[in-house]
């Protein structure tokens, strides 16, 4: 059974638009992450929390929100949506360390 | 800021050929090093890490880290075409071993 699951998988809004992105782990871990990855890019780091209420700001958290509301879901907000935040988002959980990555959400912003 | 790079950009070998993969890193404080691989369409995985110098060997993949050039790398042995996929390095900042940042990555295509 997937121990980190993301919903929805692919996304498509128009500019300005609101989107949230779900993520939930069942590794009890302690860390969780939002990820966005584009070509060219590598993974790059847009919120963090290590634990339930706890956020930290990653390197690129502009145009961003997260909430964390239990150990086991953190949520990404986009609230005015622009095309330059098309873009595969992954979701990732660890306990320090090696972190478990979910299957990704494909969203787009026409 | 901690800064990750990582070379080559691409990388073709043939099957059975030794491959070797880079990765750079600026936060002397850094302790937690790893790298990960994500085929085609799917999550990113870890592969292998190491905190301390020296070098680690799991099966045809060995990991080396010389914290004082500020390098790691991997190196997989007799590589087959299923090894075929982006390969991502990461170091931690500082002592914070729940952070990483990760490398731009390296694309490896072993031909048959």
């Amino acid at each position: 059974e997937a121990a980190v699951t993301q919903s929805p998988r692919n996304k498509v809004t128009v500019t300005g638009g609101n989107v949230t992105l779900s993520c939930r782990q069942t590794n009890s871990h302690n860390y969780m992450y939002w990820y966005r990855q584009d070509t060219g890019h590598g993974l790059r780091l847009i919120h963090y929390s290590y634990g339930a209420g706890n956020l930290q700001i990653g390197d690129v958290p502009d145009g961003y929100k997260a909430t964390r509301t239990t150990q086991e879901d953190f949520f990404l907000l986009l609230e005015l949506a622009s095309p330059s935040q098309t873009s595969l988002y992954f979701c990732a959980s660890s306990e320090a360390g090696e972190q478990y990555f979910g299957p990704g959400t494909r969203l787009t912003v026409l | 800021q901690q800064k990750v790079q990582q070379s080559p950009e691409s990388l073709i070998v043939p099957e059975g050929a030794m491959t070797s993969l880079n990765c750079t890193f600026s936060d002397s404080a850094s302790q937690y090093f790893a790298w990960y691989r994500q085929h085609s369409g799917k999550a990113p995985k870890a592969l292998m890490s190491i905190f301390s110098n020296g070098e680690k060997e799991e099966g045809r993949f060995t990991i080396h880290l010389n914290k004082a050039s500020l390098h790691f790398s991997l190196h997989i042995r007799d590589s087959q075409p299923s090894d075929s996929a982006l390969y991502l390095c990461a170091a931690n900042t500082g002592a914070n071993t729940g952070k990483l940042t990760f490398g731009h990555g390296t694309i490896l295509r072993v031909h048959p």
